[in-house]
């Protein structure tokens, strides 16, 4: 079946430290693709989403780019800032209102 | 902008008492409306996707017993029952997309307890 495996369960970084986190997917064909971010007490949020080979989605700051040859999604951050700690989670879109999570990166900032 | 409100947002489960959540939408352009549990190992799982009113489903899992309900178009339920451990249940939206599923919109979760 789908699934979504994510490497890293925790990541502890300083501030202006470059950031990876790695999304790997099992699925046929093309499924979209997606990151979600959540906060301490409130609900995941959408960061981006890409479905085709080679789309790069990006947003503040963040970017990945669907790589079907080796069928990941990675995460990736140039400089992360405090404000940039939270759990991240890549996702797989089944159909419509359902989507495969991975199991979530928490990530550390220390000042 | 707020595009779902979930109530109640905690609530104290006595073991063997069920549960009823609710979740209200706001913007009838996501019509798609979903439930999902976050447990306590904060792990995301898709539970329901209903889309029609009258639409209804039923699920047992691992810690809960399930029952989802499209009351109207802008309203889905939730009853929570046989919970053994903790967890919060989000209710999402989402709109058709062109290219394949569309992101979904999180409300802001009903976490509940185990007495």
């Amino acid at each position: 079946g789908d699934s979504v495996t994510q490497t890293e369960g925790q990541v502890a970084l300083s501030e202006e430290d470059f950031l990876t986190i790695h999304c790997n997917y099992s699925a046929s064909g093309y499924p979209a693709l997606f990151w979600y971010v959540q906060y301490p007490g409130e609900g995941p949020q959408f960061l981006f989403r890409a479905s085709r080979d080679k789309e790069k989605g990006s947003s503040r700051g963040f970017e990945a780019t669907y790589d079907k040859g080796t069928t990941s999604f990675h995460l990736r951050k140039a400089s992360v800032q405090e404000s940039d700690s939270a759990v991240y989670y890549c996702a797989l879109g089944v159909n419509q209102g359902k989507l495969i999570f991975g199991q979530g990166t928490k990530l550390s900032i220390k000042p | 902008v707020t595009l779902l409100e979930q109530n109640p947002r905690w609530r104290l489960v006595p073991r063997g008492q069920a549960v009823n959540l609710r979740c209200i939408l706001k913007n009838s352009q996501y019509p798609w409306m979903s439930w999902y549990q976050q447990d306590l190992q904060k792990q995301l799982q898709w539970l329901f996707t209903l889309r029609s009113p009258g639409d209804k489903e039923v699920k047992s899992l691992p810690g809960a017993d399930y029952l989802a309900t499209r009351v109207t178009d802008t309203e889905l339920r939730l009853q929570v029952a046989n919970m053994s451990q903790g967890r919060t249940l989000y209710c999402t939206c989402s709109a058709v997309l062109g290219g394949g599923t569309g992101q979904l919109y999180f409300g802001e979760g009903s976490k509940l307890t185990v007495l």
